[in-house]
């Protein structure tokens, strides 16, 4: 019953660092996507893929690259780390073609840039 | 472009009050729309969806409501326990390519 699974729950980096956020799901979803929560800024979409082999930018996607490994992976990687970047991310699926199909979201990852 | 916001941005009650969150958007062309629950430190868990073509939905103490035409949602916590103290967010689905979310309410519910 493991839903949408990411990893790391947290990271230090240093400025200039890369390093990618690993997120997989195993409800069969079509979609997925990776949001970061900030103080006073709620949850805004980096990029989401609607389906696999495809990906397409969100709101902020600036300083950041993602892949759709496959239909369970979706990963999002940072390749040259800022302190603006120091946030908490979020992965989620649903199977958005379907209108009763709610967001699923993972626990998260803690992420601090110095 | 969407925009979704809810007030109040925090709400502090007495054990047992029956309460109500506000959500409203800018284009009621949505999908659905949904309310979350995210406790300090963890990840959303989705509480109530609603679909473009419902008018609302329930499950146990809570009770859901979405007028699409005046772009606005409720959501409606009856008996209010302690353990019902976290952050709820709304959320639209814009036609499947994207959900904004709402900035979320802060409850405390004081035994």
């Amino acid at each position: 019953n493991a839903g949408v699974t990411q990893t790391p729950k947290f990271q230090v980096l240093k400025t200039g660092q890369s390093m990618t956020l690993q997120c997989a799901q195993d409800m069969n979803h079509n979609s997925m996507y990776w949001y970061r929560q900030d103080p006073g800024m709620g949850l805004r979409l980096i990029y989401y893929s609607a389906s696999e082999g495809t990906t397409d930018k969100g709101e902020v996607p600036n300083g950041y690259n993602v892949s759709r490994l496959n239909k369970r992976e979706f990963s999002l990687r940072l390749e040259s780390a800022a302190p603006s970047q120091t946030s908490v991310y979020f992965c989620a699926s649903s199977e958005a073609r379907r209108r009763d199909s709610p967001l699923h979201f993972g626990n998260g990852t803690r992420l601090t840039v110095t | 472009k969407q925009e979704v916001t809810q007030i109040p941005a925090a709400l502090s009650v007495p054990e047992g009050e029956n309460l109500v969150l506000n959500c409203s958007f800018t284009d009621s062309a949505i999908y659905n729309l949904q309310w979350f629950r995210q406790d300090p430190g963890k990840g959303l868990t989705s509480l109530l969806l609603i679909q473009s073509s419902q008018r609302e939905q329930t499950s146990g103490r809570l009770n859901a409501s979405l007028d699409k035409s005046s772009g606005r949602s409720t959501l409606y916590i009856a008996a209010s326990q302690p353990g019902d103290s976290a952050t709820y967010l709304c959320a639209v689905d814009n036609y499947g390519q994207n959900f904004v979310f709402g900035p979320g309410t802060r409850l405390s519910v004081l035994p």
